[in-house]
């Protein structure tokens, strides 16, 4: 079936405009995270929803970074004002709910910000 | 809060050695621990999993053993092949919300 697919792949901004990255998750995975990947500090969780809501949002960096996601199934992240240290792969992964579920990750969003 | 340690490498291998990746983790309570693979120009994919302690988690001839009691999950495959070069993530999911927690990733080369 089909895995997490997201848009864009790539995306060059100007500092200071916003940015809208899509994540569209596995059918039936009701939970669903960002990560972010980068060369400095890894893998970081930025938020996770369960359904609509985001029990956890505790590794947005800053009030800039929010997100959404509306039918339980797609979610928007969204920076504002992006800034150069914004730079980095974002991820979204979907699971199943619990401990030992997998996270499947889709291909990821490649934000230059210059 | 949660934390995983892992060799961060580079590691360098000729086929058909022996691989070891060390991955040790500090948890509240009883996670489950994942190792991920990305290969070259690929994204994050599952490589095993293992759930509870002493449990052996397995795949394409990878195998890491649940430690519970020296909080670990080393990374071992017996004769590595040149398709196995890619970035090795140790991760443990816990609490409830169940996110992942990476270490810094562990990028191994096998040359021929």
């Amino acid at each position: 079936g089909a895995g997490v697919s997201q848009s864009p792949s790539n995306k060059v901004t100007e500092k200071g405009k916003d940015v809208e990255l899509r994540c569209d998750p596995i059918s039936g995975h009701t939970a669903l995270y960002w990560y972010r990947q980068s060369l400095g500090q890894g893998l970081e969780f930025l938020i996770y929803f369960q359904g609509n809501s985001a029990p956890d949002k505790s590794g947005l960096p800053s009030d800039r970074f929010s997100a959404e996601r509306t039918g339980g199934s797609v979610s928007t992240l969204t920076i504002q004002r992006t800034q150069q240290e914004d730079s980095a792969v974002y991820l979204c992964a979907s699971s199943l709910v619990g401990l030992a579920e997998t996270q499947y990750f889709g291909p990821g969003t490649r934000l230059l910000v210059l | 809060g949660d934390s995983v340690t892992q060799m961060e490498g580079p590691v360098t291998l000729s086929e058909e050695a022996f691989l070891t990746i060390n991955c040790t983790y500090t948890a509240t309570g009883y996670p489950s621990l994942f190792w991920y693979v990305q290969y070259p120009g690929e994204g994050l994919q599952l490589l095993l999993k293992a759930t509870k302690a002493d449990d052996k988690g397995s795949n394409k001839g990878f195998e890491a053993t649940y430690r519970k009691e020296t909080t670990s999950f080393h990374l071992e495959k017996g004769s590595v092949q040149v398709s196995d070069s890619a970035v090795y993530f140790c991760a443990l999911s816990g609490g409830s919300n169940y996110k992942l927690t990476f270490g810094k990733g562990t990028l191994l080369t096998v040359n021929p």
